[in-house]
């Protein structure tokens, strides 16, 4: 079945060090993949989306790389700020709808 | 910028009880959702809508019913509160324009049942 995982619960990161968060996916078919991050007390925010027909797209200080053959995605934030301590979650939506599948976040602490 | 609301941040029920949950949106959104967050889960899908008056159920609709009478506003409705249905609910709307997938989420309503 269709599923969306992230490998790591929670990331410890030292300011000013680069994050990377991974996501795997199963469903082959899925066309657009979004990362949102979600601080304390508030509801998810958008961070960076790519589709699948490319395979890096590039923010302000974020990376969402996209490995189609392993069925992976990965978020970088560059230059970690105590600003991006958050829980972070990976979603994918097929070509057709709207309809999102999460995965279960990962905990970003950054390390002043 | 686009705006989500919900009419509560946090709200206690009774087992038994019908809650309603609204959801409104100032952005003209053809799309609104409803999810459920719990920890470890992430979030999961409950109900949808594409339109007024027009519903389709997520990934856990059970227990749980909806409302779109109007394009703005949502609603979320427990018929019957359960424990089990304690949680943080959130919102959503996006636009069904094209390449237009982010959905713009509430700030959430944590929900007690007891």
């Amino acid at each position: 079945g269709e599923s969306v995982g992230l490998h790591l619960p929670t990331l410890s990161v030292q300011e000013g060090d680069n994050s990377i968060i991974n996501c795997a996916y199963s469903n082959s078919a899925s066309d657009y993949f979004i990362w949102y991050k979600q601080e304390s007390g508030k509801g998810p925010q958008f961070i960076i989306d790519i589709r699948s027909n490319m395979d890096k797209r590039q923010g302000q200080r974020v990376t969402v790389l996209l490995n189609k053959t392993v069925k992976h995605l990965s978020l970088q934030i560059a230059a970690t700020q105590p600003g991006d301590s958050a829980v972070y979650f990976c979603a994918e939506a097929k070509a057709a709808g709207n309809k999102l599948t999460f995965g279960g976040g990962t905990r970003v602490l950054v390390k002043p | 910028d686009v705006k989500v609301t919900q009419s509560s941040r946090y709200l206690v029920k009774r087992t038994g009880e019908k809650v309603f949950l609204e959801c409104v949106q100032d952005m003209d959104h053809e799309n609104m959702f409803w999810y459920r967050q719990d920890p470890g889960l992430g979030l999961r899908l409950i109900y949808f809508s594409y339109d007024v008056k027009m519903k389709e159920k997520g990934d856990i609709p059970e227990g749980y019913s909806v409302s779109r009478e109007k394009k703005e506003r949502f609603s979320l409705i427990l018929e019957s509160a359960s424990t089990n249905q304690t949680s943080m609910y959130l919102c959503a709307s996006s636009s069904s324009g094209q390449g237009a997938d982010e959905q713009y989420f509430g700030p959430g309503t944590r929900l007690t049942v007891t």
